[in-house]
């Protein structure tokens, strides 16, 4: 059972927006950064979105983090198929003085 | 550039002790914290702990009474070690570094599975 809750899947077809949740407490999410990471098939994951909202280069700006109270949201809009992948959420914990992640929503484009 | 190189056993027995090592090329070494973390079969992400240069640990507290992470500053590596494994700590295995809480560069890796 993963500290951060995030919905096993989410789909789209091309060109649509797509959102994935994540939801944790006042000791990660509420007073910590939110980092978003993609996971090709068969790949290490890699970040994405670092505190909060902020897009590395390199990182098209069609993905994009918000954050608001205890949840934080990844939205990816335009979707294409190289976007199918899994993605996480993270952030520290200060209760558990940890890193915790959510247990991952796997993307699929139709 | 920065790599991270990572090595270790890949087939273990219950009850042995799982060792893997990081080599870090490129970037400071000094400047950072660097992570392990691991990935079950079909599963999430789960992070074991991390290290600082001058052997400062984070553990999770689920791993922490089998967990040791130390550090070798001359050879700018970092290294794993885990207790008493069972087949519940079948994963893959990767090293991290993690630069102001995000984990930006990762290993390629490493399978470890527990089998008698």
């Amino acid at each position: 059972q993963s500290v951060l809750t995030q919905p096993p899947s989410a789909s789209g077809t091309p060109g649509q927006r797509v959102t994935i949740s994540c939801s944790g407490a006042s000791s990660n999410i509420g007073s910590n950064f939110v980092f978003w990471y993609q996971q090709l098939p068969g790949t290490a994951p890699k970040f994405l979105i670092y505190r909060n909202d902020q897009r590395p280069s390199g990182v098209p700006d069609r993905f994009s983090g918000s954050k608001s109270g205890t949840s934080a949201s990844l939205a990816i809009s335009g979707l294409r198929s190289e976007d199918e992948a899994d993605y996480y959420c993270a952030a520290w914990d200060d209760s558990l003085s940890g890193r915790v992640f959510g247990g991952g929503t796997k993307l699929t484009v139709l | 550039q920065v790599q991270l190189q990572q090595w270790g056993a890949g087939l273990l027995k219950p009850s042995e002790t799982l060792s893997l090592t990081c080599a870090v090329y490129g970037g400071s070494f000094s400047a950072y914290y660097w992570s392990w973390l691991r990935q079950p079969p079909g599963m999430g992400l789960e992070w074991i702990g991390e290290i600082n240069h001058s052997g400062g640990t984070n553990y999770n507290p689920s791993l922490k009474s089998r967990v040791t992470i130390s550090v070798d500053t001359s050879k700018n590596q970092f290294s794993l070690k885990l207790t008493s494994v069972t087949a519940a700590d079948t994963a893959v295995y990767y090293c991290a570094r993690v630069a102001a809480d995000l984990i930006d560069y990762w290993g390629q890796g490493t399978l470890v599975t527990v089998s008698s």
